[in-house]
């Protein structure tokens, strides 16, 4: 069964711009969390998504949205970008309220 | 590497060696604990869970205890091999929610 994947690996934005970013959960899994990874803050709980709804929410700012699709799929964005965005920004999923698996993460570069 | 802080605790050990990574978590009410393995360039591998109902559960070559009246998990590796080196982080849920809260993690360094 393939794993979770993340699209792009890597991106590189400037100051104001907004990105978005793509997750594939495995086959089968309803849920979709995403986090911040930062040498500073460590990893923080962005949002999670379960059958197209945001189920729960961490403390970021309104600039982070997130939506999920029919098939699962997620996408997270970001707007306005800021450099104490610059961080890795990891999927995961899971059936349910269960055993979460993540994937490789998209390294974003704000400068 | 990338995953972690720039003072990250660091456990050194040789191979072989028994490893025992600790954590404090935050929340009297979480119920789930995981304890997650993290290489350069690589997202958190699951490694071993545990709920709050046991206080000790073994998978293969990994133990974890949990201690709920001081708020404590270990992590504890047998026959500790280079392989094991990495970042390791223990994160806490409460049941009903699915919001994992991370610990600062531990650096794993085994020498050959």
């Amino acid at each position: 069964k393939a794993g979770v994947t993340q699209t792009p690996r890597y991106l590189i934005k400037t100051r104001g711009q907004q990105v978005t970013l793509s997750c594939s959960p495995i086959s089968g899994h309803r849920s979709v969390s995403w986090y911040q990874q930062t040498p500073g803050q460590g990893l923080q709980f962005l949002f999670e998504y379960f059958s197209e709804t945001q189920r729960n929410k961490g403390n970021f700012p309104g600039r982070f949205s997130g939506r999920q699709f029919s098939n699962s799929r997620s996408e997270m964005n970001v707007s306005t970008l800021e450099l104490g965005d610059s961080a890795l920004y990891l999927c995961a999923s899971s059936l349910a309220y269960d055993e979460q698996y993540f994937g490789p993460g998209t390294r974003l570069t704000v400068t | 590497g990338e995953s972690v802080g720039l003072h990250l605790p660091t456990l050194s050990v040789q191979e072989g060696d028994n490893s025992i990574i600790n954590c404090a978590y935050s929340n009297s009410a979480s119920d789930y604990f995981i304890w997650y393995k993290q290489e350069s360039g690589k997202g958190p591998q699951f490694i071993i869970d545990i709920r709050s109902n046991m206080d000790k559960r073994q998978g293969q070559r990994v133990t974890v205890l949990l201690n709920k009246t001081v708020k404590h998990l270990s992590l504890q590796i047998a026959a500790t091999q280079p392989g094991d080196s990495a970042v390791y982080f223990c994160a806490e849920n409460m049941e009903g929610f699915q919001k994992l809260v991370f610990g600062t993690g531990t650096r794993l360094l085994v020498s050959p």
